[in-house]
């Protein structure tokens, strides 16, 4: 059965600071994505991490997948307030299972 | 280019009766998932169609019930409605099989609000 654990499922933190939010995952999946959700808004991809080693970058975001690993990183730089949102991870093709999703707020 | 379109975005229903959600997708989409969103148990899979056909299905019981149309159109429908069916239900299309565009990114409309009393 294939379970998706993201950590930490809430985060609070100031602005200017560095955190990671990971993704593991219990069977083998060569993608992964990341999406954002504002509260009371649909989701918006992120990131689409198709292979092993694959990173993106997109502004204070970076995403990073180690298929080995079962692993995915959602790292963020110098954090802002305009990044808080939830943010959900989601191996496979067809998004079968997905993570619970890390609340982020982020404090001016 | 229009994005995935859902009708209605808020409705109100009572116990037992039955309710239709409407998803247009992204023109040249032909894949259509739909997906349900709680606050107690995130978001859950609910099926996937494309071109006409159920490709996959989670784990709901048989009231919830789906379809596409030949414009890749789709809807859901949920019959017998119970208190905890009351959620987000999401619609997301996908670019076309093969190619360099299909990579499975999903996008999404911004969900019909079913509350359920």
């Amino acid at each position: 059965e294939l379970k998706v654990e993201q950590n930490p499922l809430f985060l609070s933190m100031q602005e200017g600071k560095n955190y990671t939010i990971y993704c593991n995952y219990s069977t083998t999946s060569d993608r992964l994505y990341w999406y954002r959700q504002d509260p009371g808004k649909s989701l918006e991809s992120l990131f689409v991490l198709l292979s092993n080693g694959a990173v993106k970058q997109e502004g204070r975001l970076m995403a990073s997948l180690d298929t080995k690993a079962r692993l995915s990183t959602l790292h963020i730089t110098a954090a802002v307030h305009d990044l808080s949102a939830t943010y959900f991870c989601a191996p496979e093709n067809y998004q079968l299972i997905w993570g619970a999703g890390t609340k982020l707020i982020i404090k001016p | 280019k229009a994005g995935v379109t859902q009708t209605p975005r808020y409705l109100i229903k009572t116990r037992g009766q039955q309710v239709t959600l409407s998803c247009s997708p992204i023109s040249g989409h032909r894949s259509v998932s739909w997906y349900q969103q709680t606050p107690g148990q995130g978001l859950q899979f609910l099926f996937e169609y494309f071109s006409e056909t159920q490709r996959n299905k989670g784990n709901f019981p048989g009231r919830f019930s789906g379809r596409q149309f030949s414009n890749s159109r789709s809807e859901m429908n949920v019959s017998t409605l119970e208190l905890g069916d009351s959620a987000l239900y999401l619609c997301a299309s996908s670019s076309p099989e093969g190619g360099t565009s299909n990579t499975g990114e999903l996008f999404f409309g911004e969900g019909s609000r079913l509350t359920v009393l």
